[in-house]
């Protein structure tokens, strides 16, 4: 059964701080990953994707990574800032004969404090 | 501008009686789908629809209905609400099942 997990359920941190969040799945065929940020109240927003043969992929201070061998993903926020609270949501796309499929881990809450 | 527009945003019904969300998209997107969020579950599929006139079962489809009459609307339909049916729910739109736009959400309260 396809599954992805995400740690930790909730954070904390320190406005400007660091922090990195995780994703692991059991999802094949593999197709590609992707991570969502979900403000309070909206819906989900992608933040970046990534295929089998990428690493890394950034966008601004939010940067994924991936390693196909293992079934991991991070996302790791740099100099974090109050906006960024909100739940970051990693999804996994898995190839089937009936177009792709999603699998979606139930996120992990980030609250950016002063 | 590009966006997926759900209504009602918030709705409170009583078990039993039917009601219809509406989604609509303005991308001209072959792929729409919806879903339900509950907490500690994540987001869960209850429909999808490949193109128009075409539609077919996500993992939680049981009570639900969808139609796919024009590229644009995929309107959800509950027949017969139940409380278990209370839940926030988003209809998501994309050229492929992958890249998804999302809507802002309707928080349906089955009293």
């Amino acid at each position: 059964k396809n599954q992805v997990e995400q740690s930790p359920q909730s954070l904390i941190i320190l406005e400007g701080k660091n922090c990195t969040l995780q994703c692991n799945y059991t999802v094949s065929p593999f197709s590609n990953l992707r991570w969502y940020k979900q403000d309070t109240g909206r819906g989900p927003v992608s933040l970046t994707i990534m295929t089998f043969s990428e690493n890394t992929k950034s966008n601004g201070r939010y940067t994924a990574t991936l390693d196909a061998d293992t079934k991991q993903s991070s996302l790791h926020i740099t100099a974090s800032q109050l906006s960024d609270s909100a739940s970051y949501i990693c999804v996994v796309s898995a190839t089937t004969g009936g177009g792709n499929k999603l699998t979606f881990g139930t996120g992990t809450q980030l609250k950016v404090e002063l | 501008e590009a966006q997926v527009t759900q209504n009602p945003r918030y709705l409170i019904t009583v078990t039993g009686k039917k009601l219809t969300v509406t989604c609509s998209q303005n991308m001209n997107h072959e792929y729409m789908s919806w879903y339900r969020q509950d907490p500690g579950l994540g987001l869960r599929q209850i429909y999808y629809s490949m193109n128009v006139e075409v539609t077919d079962k996500g993992d939680v489809p049981e009570g639900y209905k969808v139609s796919r009459k024009e590229k644009r609307n995929f309107p959800l339909i509950l027949e017969s609400p139940s409380p278990n049916q209370t839940s926030l729910y988003f209809c998501a739109s994309s050229l492929t099942a992958d890249t998804q736009y999302f809507g802002p959400g309707t928080r349906l309260t089955v009293l």
